[in-house]
């Protein structure tokens, strides 16, 4: 069980175009995602936080403009790179968590994503 | 501030017991986390600890002591594939988790 998916794995794009990534949590129904964003040898960072039907939140120095998230159901979660540069080459990863606020984050396999 | 610690790098020799210690300063506690996280890969749970005392499961514990603000979790009969970078994370009184930035375990025959 808490089965996250994160769709695509790898992406390879050029300069100013936009990228979207998809999460899905497969056999739960996730009342908040998360976004994060790793560069390599780095800690984890938290982006935003998303709840099903309600904008997301983001976290301070994250542009809301540029890093568009929707969740529009209990299962699916996106967030688009807008106008992504190579400084936004990273790995973005999803979590997904169910109703209880307390409850354990389950983590996305992560998207590579390479601007070039 | 919000702070978690945990040591940046250790060693460990294949079959052998590891501890990796955690202490925390949070604003209000609801429990801790622990994951890991294999290079280039997303992190994976492992174990949650929100009352005191010692969480077993199979070759990895989980301590935790609330009112130290420490959380250890300790690994037995040692793999190679053991060899990870392991997450503390503190979930506070906003139900925020708050992230230490992970200790890397290298496991040498």
């Amino acid at each position: 069980g808490a089965v996250v998916s994160q769709h695509p794995s790898w992406v390879i794009c050029k300069s100013g175009t936009s990228v979207k990534i998809e999460c899905r949590s497969l056999d739960f129904q996730a009342t908040t995602m998360f976004w994060y964003r790793q560069f390599p040898k780095q800690s984890l960072m938290l982006m935003a936080t998303s709840n099903e039907g309600s904008k997301a939140t983001y976290e301070q120095g994250v542009e809301k403009d540029k890093f568009l998230i929707n969740h529009a159901s209990l299962t699916l979660s996106t967030l688009t790179v807008t106008s992504a540069h190579p400084e936004d080459s990273s790995f973005y990863i999803c979590s997904a968590r169910g109703a209880g606020a307390a409850e354990t984050q389950y983590f996305g396999p992560g998207t590579r994503l390479l601007v070039l | 501030g919000q702070n978690i610690d945990q040591p940046t790098e250790m060693t460990a020799t294949e079959g052998a017991i590891v501890q990796i210690n955690c202490t925390y300063q949070t604003s209000g506690f609801n429990g801790l986390f622990w994951y890991q996280q294999h290079a280039g890969e997303a992190p994976t749970f492992l174990s949650y600890n929100v009352l005191d005392g010692l969480e077993e499961k199979g070759r990895f514990s989980s301590f935790l002591s609330r009112s130290k603000g420490y959380s250890y979790l300790l690994l037995k009969e040692l793999q190679m594939k053991d060899s990870a970078s392991y997450l503390c994370a503190v979930m506070d009184s906003n139900y925020q988790l708050i992230w230490g930035a992970g200790t890397k375990l290298i496991i040498k025959p």
